[in-house]
């Protein structure tokens, strides 16, 4: 089953548009949620991370919106670049997992220049 | 350093080979994790270590055999694989085990058996 469910599967953007990638989940027990970036041939990378006493994160032009009500969280990409072209996963995970991270299936982002 | 190293990048084998991947990182990270990915899917967890302990084996055919003969290196043996099994293997590491805790990851060991 998955514990967090993502969308869209893949996007295309044009260079300066906004991207948005949403995921939810079911489980009130996750208190993290970090989004990976992976590059083709590359390991994933964090790109950014969350708590859920917060509402809103933001570092440069990537910001996380969280909605802890409806279990919902969404990546945002403002003036998106060919070089954020990439495979975006977000992720859940809390303190009891020992270090084990609930991965959503990824969204392709395809940025045209 | 920040990094997280693995070798080889990539690796062909038979069936009946034996082949070794191994991960080391010089974070001073005390735990270390093996992950599966394949094409267009998110990683999967296969094994964590902890202070040099298996932490979690996510019910892992014993056809592969987790191995951290110290805080550094973590190695994962491979003995009659099936060709189901050609995917990327990950290696990551972190401070420790809370959430909080950001996984770095390598880059990954290409696999493919024939």
């Amino acid at each position: 089953q998955q514990q967090v469910k993502q969308s869209p599967q893949s996007l295309i953007v044009q260079k300066g548009g906004i991207s948005i990638i949403n995921c939810a989940y079911e489980n009130t027990a996750f208190d993290y949620f970090p989004w990976y970036q992976q590059f083709p041939g590359k390991g994933p990378a964090l790109l950014i991370a969350i708590r859920p006493d917060v509402s809103e994160k933001k570092e440069g032009r990537f910001t996380i919106s969280f909605n802890k009500s409806a279990k919902q969280f969404s990546l945002h990409i403002m003036d998106s670049q060919p070089g954020d072209s990439a495979t975006y996963f977000c992720a859940a995970s809390r303190g009891s997992t020992l270090g084990r991270l609930y991965f959503g299936r990824g969204t392709q982002l395809t940025v045209w220049p | 350093d920040t990094e997280v190293t693995q070798t080889p990048k990539h690796l062909v084998m038979g069936m009946t080979n034996k082949k070794s991947l191994k991960c080391e990182q010089h974070m001073g990270h005390r735990a270390m994790y093996w992950y599966k990915q394949k094409a267009k899917k998110p990683p999967e967890l296969m094994f964590v270590y902890s202070y040099e302990k298996l932490s979690i084996n996510e019910s892992v055919p014993s056809r592969f055999s987790p191995e951290c003969p110290n805080s550094s290196l973590l190695n994962l043996h491979l003995h009659a694989l099936q060709p189901e099994d050609s995917a990327l293997y990950l290696c990551a590491s972190s401070p420790g085990l809370a959430p909080i805790n950001e996984q770095f990851f390598g880059p990954g060991t290409r696999l493919t058996v024939l």
